[in-house]
């Protein structure tokens, strides 16, 4: 049971615009940012969004991030078939003294 | 180019030990603080714990389910870190991988992460 509550799934079609929850506590999404990373099927996760809604370079802007709350959410605009992957949320909790994730969400572009 | 590489998974028999080690180039090693994650097959990422830099005091923090089993290191003269995991268990059978934690004024992140190690605990 992960202390970040996602959606194990989430789907649309080409084009769409489509959102992934990250639900916490006040000891961790309330009090610190929220990551995102993107994993694809037998690779290393990859930073997505780091600090609730900041883009690293070389993440197309069709990936944003926002937090309100003990909630974040992770939207993805303009949706491709390449983004069909496992996309978790993270950040430090102050309960627990150490970093906790979401369990993921699978995004199947249909 | 910026790049962690992770070596010594394989198979171990439950009670047994490893030792796990994570190569990096391509940033400033010995100022950074390690971390290492673990993914057990078809499950979400779980943090394991963290070593700190020699300005502060290599300092580590482990996760619950391996306080006290699991050692994590570091030789900043190899740039490599390390992550010595004893009393192993059936479900510590995971892929293992270390990333770095990039720091700012306000956010902290893990950027990069390495390829990962698979540490398969069976009889």
């Amino acid at each position: 049971q992960s202390v970040l509550t996602q959606p194990p799934s989430a789907s649309g079609t080409p084009g769409q615009r489509v959102t992934i929850s990250c639900s916490g506590s006040s000891s961790n999404t309330g009090s610190n940012t929220v990551n995102w990373y993107q994993q694809f099927p037998g690779t290393a996760p990859k930073l997505l969004i780091y600090g609730n809604n900041q883009r690293p370079s070389g993440v197309p802007d069709r990936f944003s991030g926002s937090k309100s709350g003990t909630s974040a959410s992770l939207a993805i605009s303009g949706l491709q078939s390449e983004d069909e992957a496992d996309y978790y949320c993270a950040v430090w909790d102050d309960s627990l003294n150490g970093w906790v994730f979401g369990g993921g969400t699978k995004l199947t572009v249909l | 180019e910026v790049q962690l590489v992770e070596s010594g998974g394989g198979l171990v028999q439950p009670g047994g030990s490893l030792k796990l080690s994570c190569a990096a180039s391509g940033f400033t090693f010995s100022g950074s603080a390690m971390h290492w994650v673990r993914q057990a097959s078809g499950q979400g990422l779980e943090w394991v714990g963290r070593i700190r830099s020699k300005a502060n005091s290599y300092a580590t923090a482990y996760a619950a389910s391996v306080k006290g089993r699991f050692t994590i290191s570091r030789d900043d003269s190899k740039n490599t870190a390390y992550l010595q995991m004893n009393s192993l268990q059936t479900d510590d059978t995971a892929v293992y991988y270390c990333t770095r934690l990039q720091a700012s004024a306000w956010y902290n992140w893990f950027d990069p992460w390495g390829q990962g190690t698979l540490v398969t605990v069976s009889s």
